[in-house]
Protein backbone atom coordinates (compact mmCIF):
# COMPACT_ATOMS: atom_id res chain seq x y z
CA UNK A 1 0.00 0.00 0.00
CA UNK A 2 1.87 2.84 -1.33
CA UNK A 3 1.53 6.38 -0.03
CA UNK A 4 2.69 9.24 2.58
CA UNK A 5 2.42 8.59 6.37
CA UNK A 6 2.92 11.02 9.18
CA UNK A 7 2.85 10.29 13.12
CA UNK A 8 1.68 10.89 15.18
CA UNK A 9 -1.42 12.52 14.81
CA UNK A 10 -1.79 14.17 17.87
CA UNK A 11 0.95 15.74 19.52
CA UNK A 12 1.25 18.05 22.87
CA UNK A 13 4.22 19.41 23.79
CA UNK A 14 4.96 21.80 26.48
CA UNK A 15 6.64 25.34 26.22
CA UNK A 16 10.35 25.15 25.67
CA UNK A 17 10.40 21.60 24.34
CA UNK A 18 11.37 20.59 21.13
CA UNK A 19 9.31 18.17 18.95
CA UNK A 20 9.60 15.73 16.03
CA UNK A 21 7.32 15.01 13.55
CA UNK A 22 7.62 12.25 11.11
CA UNK A 23 6.97 12.21 7.66
CA UNK A 24 7.73 8.82 5.69
CA UNK A 25 6.65 8.20 1.92
CA UNK A 26 7.31 4.29 -0.59
CA UNK A 27 6.29 6.36 -3.73
CA UNK A 28 10.05 6.61 -4.42
CA UNK A 29 9.71 10.38 -4.63
CA UNK A 30 12.67 12.78 -4.76
CA UNK A 31 11.26 15.75 -3.27
CA UNK A 32 9.67 15.93 0.00
CA UNK A 33 7.82 19.03 1.73
CA UNK A 34 6.68 20.26 5.09
CA UNK A 35 3.50 22.94 5.53
CA UNK A 36 2.20 24.95 8.25
CA UNK A 37 -1.67 25.43 8.36
CA UNK A 38 -3.10 27.54 10.25
CA UNK A 39 -7.52 27.81 10.54
CA UNK A 40 -9.11 29.37 8.01
CA UNK A 41 -5.66 29.61 6.09
CA UNK A 42 -4.00 27.91 3.34
CA UNK A 43 -0.84 25.84 3.49
CA UNK A 44 2.50 27.85 3.80
CA UNK A 45 5.62 25.79 3.04
CA UNK A 46 8.45 25.70 6.14
CA UNK A 47 11.06 23.46 4.42
CA UNK A 48 11.46 21.26 1.31
CA UNK A 49 14.38 18.87 0.24
CA UNK A 50 15.13 17.96 -3.48
CA UNK A 51 16.96 15.30 -3.58
CA UNK A 52 18.42 13.39 -0.11
CA UNK A 53 21.21 14.94 2.28
CA UNK A 54 19.85 18.43 0.97
CA UNK A 55 17.47 20.63 1.79
CA UNK A 56 16.45 24.49 1.44
CA UNK A 57 13.89 27.15 3.65
CA UNK A 58 10.38 27.52 2.54
CA UNK A 59 8.55 31.22 3.63
CA UNK A 60 8.11 30.32 7.06
CA UNK A 61 11.09 27.98 8.47
CA UNK A 62 12.48 30.16 11.63
CA UNK A 63 11.66 28.15 14.03
CA UNK A 64 11.87 24.46 12.63
CA UNK A 65 14.86 21.96 11.68
CA UNK A 66 14.60 19.06 9.33
CA UNK A 67 16.54 15.92 7.79
CA UNK A 68 17.17 14.32 4.90
CA UNK A 69 18.88 11.56 5.24
CA UNK A 70 17.26 8.99 4.00
CA UNK A 71 14.70 9.30 0.58
CA UNK A 72 12.00 7.79 2.35
CA UNK A 73 11.74 10.03 5.15
CA UNK A 74 11.92 13.93 6.32
CA UNK A 75 11.55 14.27 9.58
CA UNK A 76 10.50 18.24 11.44
CA UNK A 77 11.97 19.71 14.43
CA UNK A 78 9.57 22.41 15.59
CA UNK A 79 12.11 23.75 18.08
CA UNK A 80 11.50 26.46 21.41
CA UNK A 81 12.34 28.79 19.27
CA UNK A 82 9.40 28.73 16.66
CA UNK A 83 6.91 31.15 18.92
CA UNK A 84 3.22 30.24 17.66
CA UNK A 85 3.52 26.22 16.52
CA UNK A 86 0.10 25.21 17.50
CA UNK A 87 -0.76 24.69 13.52
CA UNK A 88 -1.42 21.53 11.70
CA UNK A 89 1.28 20.22 9.65
CA UNK A 90 1.56 18.62 6.32
CA UNK A 91 3.97 16.68 4.80
CA UNK A 92 3.83 16.33 1.21
CA UNK A 93 6.20 14.44 -1.61
CA UNK A 94 6.15 15.00 -5.71
CA UNK A 95 8.21 13.50 -8.31
CA UNK A 96 10.70 16.86 -9.51
CA UNK A 97 8.14 18.83 -11.58
CA UNK A 98 5.19 16.66 -10.77
CA UNK A 99 2.00 17.15 -8.51
CA UNK A 100 2.49 17.04 -4.63
CA UNK A 101 0.61 14.53 -2.79
CA UNK A 102 0.04 14.90 1.01
CA UNK A 103 0.00 12.61 3.67
CA UNK A 104 -2.95 13.18 6.57
CA UNK A 105 -0.96 15.62 8.94
CA UNK A 106 0.18 16.24 12.62
CA UNK A 107 -1.79 18.47 14.62
CA UNK A 108 0.32 19.69 17.25
CA UNK A 109 -1.05 21.62 20.49
CA UNK A 110 0.85 23.56 22.75
CA UNK A 111 0.25 23.55 26.23
CA UNK B 1 -13.31 33.23 -4.07
CA UNK B 2 -10.33 33.05 -2.52
CA UNK B 3 -9.97 35.71 0.40
CA UNK B 4 -7.33 36.75 2.53
CA UNK B 5 -7.41 36.39 6.69
CA UNK B 6 -9.53 33.79 8.73
CA UNK B 7 -13.25 33.50 7.27
CA UNK B 8 -12.90 31.36 4.28
CA UNK B 9 -15.70 31.85 1.66
CA UNK B 10 -18.37 29.22 1.68
CA UNK B 11 -20.23 28.41 -1.35
CA UNK B 12 -23.88 25.95 -0.41
CA UNK B 13 -25.15 24.54 -2.72
CA UNK B 14 -27.97 21.97 -3.28
CA UNK B 15 -27.32 18.12 -3.73
CA UNK B 16 -27.57 17.41 -7.66
CA UNK B 17 -26.88 21.08 -8.58
CA UNK B 18 -23.35 21.73 -10.09
CA UNK B 19 -20.88 24.04 -8.34
CA UNK B 20 -18.50 26.62 -9.29
CA UNK B 21 -15.20 27.45 -7.06
CA UNK B 22 -13.27 30.41 -7.87
CA UNK B 23 -9.85 31.09 -7.57
CA UNK B 24 -7.82 34.34 -8.83
CA UNK B 25 -3.62 33.87 -8.91
CA UNK B 26 -1.29 36.40 -8.36
CA UNK B 27 1.85 35.55 -10.94
CA UNK B 28 1.55 35.65 -14.71
CA UNK B 29 4.90 33.45 -14.76
CA UNK B 30 2.99 30.55 -12.82
CA UNK B 31 2.91 27.22 -15.64
CA UNK B 32 0.59 24.62 -13.56
CA UNK B 33 -2.15 24.63 -11.16
CA UNK B 34 -3.56 22.58 -9.03
CA UNK B 35 -7.11 22.23 -7.24
CA UNK B 36 -6.90 20.08 -3.97
CA UNK B 37 -9.82 19.47 -1.45
CA UNK B 38 -9.44 18.80 2.14
CA UNK B 39 -12.06 17.51 4.43
CA UNK B 40 -11.82 17.84 8.30
CA UNK B 41 -9.11 17.28 9.88
CA UNK B 42 -7.17 15.54 6.64
CA UNK B 43 -4.51 16.08 4.67
CA UNK B 44 -5.56 17.87 1.39
CA UNK B 45 -6.22 15.11 -2.19
CA UNK B 46 -5.67 15.92 -5.62
CA UNK B 47 -8.66 16.66 -7.74
CA UNK B 48 -7.41 17.86 -11.04
CA UNK B 49 -4.48 19.83 -12.35
CA UNK B 50 -4.24 22.27 -15.56
CA UNK B 51 -0.80 23.43 -17.46
CA UNK B 52 -0.67 26.91 -18.47
CA UNK B 53 -0.99 26.00 -22.21
CA UNK B 54 -4.37 24.66 -21.48
CA UNK B 55 -7.83 26.55 -21.17
CA UNK B 56 -9.85 23.78 -20.16
CA UNK B 57 -9.45 20.39 -18.85
CA UNK B 58 -11.99 17.22 -17.76
CA UNK B 59 -11.71 14.89 -15.06
CA UNK B 60 -14.47 12.51 -13.70
CA UNK B 61 -17.76 15.15 -12.91
CA UNK B 62 -15.07 18.27 -12.53
CA UNK B 63 -14.06 20.37 -14.84
CA UNK B 64 -11.15 23.31 -14.40
CA UNK B 65 -11.08 26.25 -16.71
CA UNK B 66 -8.18 28.43 -16.62
CA UNK B 67 -8.36 32.28 -18.03
CA UNK B 68 -4.55 33.61 -18.23
CA UNK B 69 -6.18 36.73 -19.12
CA UNK B 70 -7.42 37.57 -15.96
CA UNK B 71 -5.37 35.05 -14.19
CA UNK B 72 -8.16 33.20 -12.89
CA UNK B 73 -9.21 29.79 -12.25
CA UNK B 74 -11.99 27.84 -11.78
CA UNK B 75 -13.50 24.41 -10.27
CA UNK B 76 -16.39 22.99 -11.72
CA UNK B 77 -18.03 19.95 -10.04
CA UNK B 78 -20.78 18.32 -11.86
CA UNK B 79 -23.92 16.95 -9.56
CA UNK B 80 -22.55 17.53 -6.68
CA UNK B 81 -22.81 15.12 -3.53
CA UNK B 82 -23.13 14.93 0.07
CA UNK B 83 -19.37 13.82 0.14
CA UNK B 84 -18.26 16.41 -1.99
CA UNK B 85 -18.28 19.09 1.54
CA UNK B 86 -14.90 19.96 1.94
CA UNK B 87 -12.85 23.08 1.59
CA UNK B 88 -11.29 23.15 -2.17
CA UNK B 89 -7.95 25.25 -2.36
CA UNK B 90 -6.31 25.80 -5.71
CA UNK B 91 -2.31 26.01 -5.86
CA UNK B 92 0.01 27.57 -8.09
CA UNK B 93 3.33 26.39 -8.96
CA UNK B 94 6.51 28.40 -9.79
CA UNK B 95 9.91 27.66 -10.26
CA UNK B 96 11.62 28.56 -6.91
CA UNK B 97 14.80 31.15 -7.96
CA UNK B 98 16.83 29.59 -5.11
CA UNK B 99 17.64 26.02 -4.75
CA UNK B 100 15.62 24.47 -7.46
CA UNK B 101 12.20 22.79 -7.20
CA UNK B 102 8.96 23.81 -7.55
CA UNK B 103 6.80 25.46 -5.28
CA UNK B 104 3.37 25.54 -4.95
CA UNK B 105 1.22 28.69 -3.68
CA UNK B 106 -2.07 28.68 -1.65
CA UNK B 107 -5.17 30.11 -2.03
CA UNK B 108 -6.74 30.36 1.67
CA UNK B 109 -9.79 27.83 0.60
CA UNK B 110 -13.55 28.09 -0.71
CA UNK B 111 -15.57 25.86 1.83
CA UNK B 112 -18.39 23.75 0.10
CA UNK B 113 -21.41 22.90 1.92
CA UNK B 114 -23.62 20.73 0.13
CA UNK B 115 -27.52 20.54 1.27
CA UNK B 116 -29.80 17.98 1.01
Amino acid sequence: DGGITQSPKYLFRKEGQNVTLSCEQNLNHDAMYWYRQDPGQGLRLIYYSQIVNDFQKGDIAEGYSVSREKKESFPLTVTSAQKNPTAFYLCASSIETDTQYFGPGTRLTVL
Amino acid sequence: GESVGLHLPTLSVQEGDNSIINCAYSNSASDYFIWYKQESGKGPQFIIDIRSNMDKRQGQRVTVLLNKTVKHLSLQIAATQPGDSAVYFCAEKRRMVTGGGNKLTFGTGTQLKVEL
